[in-house]
C-alpha cells in the first residue's frame, strides 16, 4: 500500500536558519503530494501542493519539489522565523476507489528560536 | 473560506460509554473524513464517506462506526470506548485535493 515517510524529529532551529524536512514516499500510481502544517491546539492547514512529477510547490516562503525518479518530496525554506514553529505532515493522494484518501507521514516537530 | 466544525474540543468519557464526535462542515463537500492522531503515528484513517448514507472503512475502523444522515454533518461513533481510544480526533471535509481539517476533539477515555 501507499506510504509516507519522514525524517524524524524534532528539530530545532535558530531564526533566519535553513530548513529541510525529508519526505519520501511509496504509491504504485501517480499521486498527488502535499505539505500539511499544525500549529498548537490547531488542526491541519494544507501549507503547499504538487500534483505531477518536476512540478514545485509553494506558499509562506517554503517550497517543495516532486521528484518522481527518487520519490521525494522534501520541504524547504530559506530563512526559518519563530512562528514557523508547527508540526509539519508530508502526504500524499492517489486516486482510490471512491474518493480521494490522505496519507500521511507521522510528522515533524520545527521549533525555532529567537 | 471552509469551515470544519467540531462540536467538541475537549472530552472526557468512562470506559464502556458511547461516545459520539461530531462535525459540521459549510461548503457542500461531497467528501468527509475521521482520522486519529497520535504521536509518533500521525494521522491514520478510521473512516470516510463520499456521499449522504455512503461510507467506507478506512486504515483503523475497529471499535469504531460513522453515521452521514446529511451531507453537512459526519459523526464518529465509539460503541464501547476504551482506553486505547484515548486520542486526537480530526474531522476533514474536500473535493479532490487540499482538504480542511477541524481543529481537533481530544478524547480521554478513563
Amino acid at each position: 500500500g501507499d506510504s509516507v515517510t519522514q525524517m524524524e524529529g524534532p528539530v530545532t532551529l535558530s531564526e533566519e536558519a535553513f530548513l529541510t524536512i525529508n519526505c519520501t514516499y511509496t504509491a504504485t500510481g501517480y499521486p498527488s503530494l502535499f505539505w500539511y502544517v499544525q500549529y498548537p491546539g490547531e488542526g491541519l492547514q494544507l501549507l503547499l501542493k504538487a500534483t505531477k512529477a518536476d512540478d514545485k510547490g509553494s506558499n509562506k516562503g517554503f517550497e517543495a519539489t516532486y521528484r518522481k525518479e527518487t520519490t521525494s518530496f522534501h520541504l524547504e525554506k530559506g530563512s526559518v522565523q519563530v512562528s514557523d514553529s508547527a508540526v509539519y505532515f508530508c502526504a500524499l493522494s492517489e486516486p482510490s476507489g471512491s474518493a480521494r484518501q490522505l496519507t500521511f507521514g507521522s510528522g515533524t516537530q520545527l521549533t525555532v528560536l529567537p | 473560506d471552509v469551515k470544519v466544525t467540531q462540536s467538541s474540543r475537549y472530552l472526557v468519557k468512562r470506559t464502556g460509554e458511547k461516545v459520539f464526535l461530531e462535525c459540521v462542515q459549510d461548503m457542500d463537500h461531497e467528501n468527509m473524513f475521521w482520522y486519529r492522531q497520535d504521536p509518533g503515528l500521525g494521522l491514520r484513517l478510521i473512516y470516510f464517506s463520499y456521499d449522504v448514507k455512503m461510507k467506507e472503512k478506512g486504515d483503523i475502523p475497529e471499535g469504531y462506526s460513522v453515521s452521514r444522515e446529511k451531507k453537512e454533518r459526519f459523526s464518529l461513533i465509539l460503541e464501547s470506548a476504551s482506553t486505547n481510544q484515548t486520542s486526537m480526533y480530526l474531522c476533514a471535509s474536500g473535493i479532490n485535493y487540499g482538504y480542511t481539517f477541524g481543529s481537533g476533539t481530544r478524547l480521554t477515555v478513563v
